[in-house]
C-alpha cells in the first residue's frame, strides 16, 4: 500500500485558481470513486472538503471542486483567498476496508 | 454536535506499547452507521491511515502496521482504543481519532490530535 503522490507545494495569487493533483494506482483511485480531500491549517485537525471525488459536504464553499480521471484525482480551488493557505491531502479507498493518503500539498497564497 | 477527544501518555519508551483512547460525546459508538478510526501524522507531515473498528468489533488495519495493532471498543464508556506494540522512534506522531460514515466513505469528524513521542 503506497502513498498517493501529490506535489509538495502549489502557489497562486488571490483571485486565481489552482489545481492540486493526486496520483494513485489501479488498486485505489483508478478502481474506486471514494476519493476525499482534506484541508489542514497549522496545529488543527484535517477537515474534509471533497468526498467521492467531486461531492462537497454541507457548508463547504463552492470554490472547492474535485474531479477524477483514471488513476489521478484533482482538487481545484477557485478565486483563491488568503484563508485557503493550508496543507491539502487526498485520500482514497484502496479496497478490503483499507485507505491510503497522499503526501500532502502546501498551498501558498502569494 | 459530535466530539472526539484523544487521551493517553505523551511519552512511550522504545519497545513498549503505545495506548490511546478516544472518548466520543454527542453520539454513540454503538451505531451501525459508522466506523471509528485512527490516523496519524508524523512530524514530516504525511497522514497515515492506521485502521478502524466497527460497532460489531470488526477491525480493519493498515497492512504495514497490522502485526503490531489492536483496536477495541468500550461501549459502556463510549470509547474506542488503539494499542501499538513494540514502538520505535518511527511511531512518534500526532495521533487522531476520527469517524467515517459507513456509506459516505470519508472521515467527517476528527479529534484534536494527541502527540505521542517514542523516546527513552
Amino acid at each position: 500500500q503506497s502513498a498517493l503522490t501529490q506535489p509538495a507545494s502549489v502557489s497562486g495569487s488571490p483571485g486565481q485558481s489552482i489545481t492540486i493533483s493526486c496520483t494513485g494506482t489501479s488498486s485505489d483511485i483508478q478502481t474506486y470513486n471514494h476519493v476525499s480531500w482534506y484541508q489542514q491549517h497549522p496545529g488543527k485537525a484535517p477537515k474534509v472538503i471533497i468526498y467521492d471525488a467531486r461531492k462537497r459536504p454541507s457548508g463547504i464553499s463552492n470554490r472547492f471542486s474535485g474531479s477524477k480521471s483514471g488513476n489521478t484525482a484533482s482538487l481545484t480551488i477557485s478565486r483563491l483567498q488568503a484563508e485557503d493557505e493550508a496543507d491539502y491531502y487526498c485520500c482514497s479507498y484502496a479496497g478490503s476496508g483499507t485507505w491510503v493518503f497522499g503526501g500532502g500539498t502546501k498551498v501558498t497564497v502569494l | 454536535q459530535l466530539q472526539l477527544q484523544e487521551s493517553g501518555p505523551g511519552l512511550v519508551k522504545p519497545s513498549e506499547t503505545l495506548s490511546l483512547t478516544c472518548t466520543v460525546s454527542g453520539g454513540s459508538i454503538s451505531s451501525s452507521s459508522y466506523y471509528w478510526g485512527w490516523i496519524r501524522q508524523r512530524l514530516g507531515k504525511r497522514l497515515e491511515w492506521i485502521g478502524y473498528i466497527y460497532y460489531s468489533g470488526s477491525t480493519y488495519y493498515n497492512p504495514s502496521l497490522k502485526s503490531r495493532l489492536t483496536m477495541s471498543l468500550d461501549t459502556s464508556k463510549n470509547q474506542f482504543s488503539l494499542r501499538v506494540r513494540s514502538v520505535t522512534a518511527a511511531d512518534t506522531a500526532v495521533y487522531y481519532c476520527a469517524r467515517s460514515d459507513l456509506y459516505e466513505y470519508y472521515f467527517d469528524y476528527w479529534g484534536q490530535g494527541a502527540l505521542v513521542t517514542v523516546s527513552s
